[in-house]
């Protein structure tokens, strides 16, 4: 069964700070990932998506995401956060022999502090 | 191009009582999953259908069961509800047309709160 690890359940950064958080996924298949981020009050917004080719990804809002298979990682990248990306954020998985079930993260809470 | 819909947004039910959600997904996908997403818990898959087809499940009771209709339409019921499942429900479709084409696409949720 694919599971989805992510690292930090709570994150406190302050305005202009880099940004990482882990995501590792353990699925022996070919595998589809995403990040997601749900502002409070707010449905779920894809920020990201890989599918193949080159491993850096670029999404929205300045975010990036780098897949490592040998690592089954894709953590997920901002140079500089801003007040504006306090949010929680959800790394998810597809894999190609079950393309309508995403295995999620717990999450991680962004907080910034202006 | 309209996105997933869902109704009601919110609803407040009482314990024993029955409920039905409803999903309306992005016109020509036919692909509707659901999920459960609580505090605790984080994001559960609950069942996935195509093509009126139950394809994938959770490990959620009996007491949580969906349909899908012809035009890709969605429904889930939750039969004597508890407690714990108040919650908010997301529904998201795909176009699942091959390989590259499985993002999901999810809407707004629905609020259920069981009294």
């Amino acid at each position: 069964a694919q599971s989805v690890s992510q690292h930090n359940h709570h994150v406190i950064l302050s305005e202009a700070a880099s940004l990482e958080l882990g995501c590792n996924y353990s699925y022996g298949g070919t595998v589809n990932l995403f990040w997601y981020v749900q502002y409070p009050g707010q449905h779920l917004q894809l920020l990201l998506k890989y599918f193949s080719g080159d491993p850096l990804v670029k999404g929205i809002k300045g975010f990036e995401a780098e897949f490592i298979k040998s690592k089954f990682s894709f953590n997920l990248r901002k140079p500089s956060v801003q007040w504006s990306d306090t949010a929680e954020y959800f790394c998810a998985v597809i894999s190609n022999t079950n393309a309508g079930k995403s295995t999620f993260g717990d999450g991680t809470t962004l907080t910034v502090k202006p | 191009k309209a996105g997933v819909t869902q109704t009601p947004r919110y609803l407040i039910k009482t314990r024993g009582q029955q409920v039905t959600l409803s999903c309306s997904p992005i016109s020509g996908h036919r692909s509707v999953s659901w999920y459960q997403q609580t505090p605790g818990q984080g994001l559960q898959f609950l069942f996935e259908y195509f093509s009126e087809t139950q394809r994938n499940k959770g490990n959620f009771p009996g007491r949580f069961s969906g349909r899908q209709f012809s035009n890709s339409r969605s429904e889930m019921n939750v039969s004597t509800l508890e407690l714990g499942d108040s919650a908010l429900y997301l529904c998201a479709s795909s176009l699942l047309a091959g390989v590259g084409y499985n993002e999901q696409f999810f809407g707004p949720g629905t609020r259920l709160t069981v009294l």
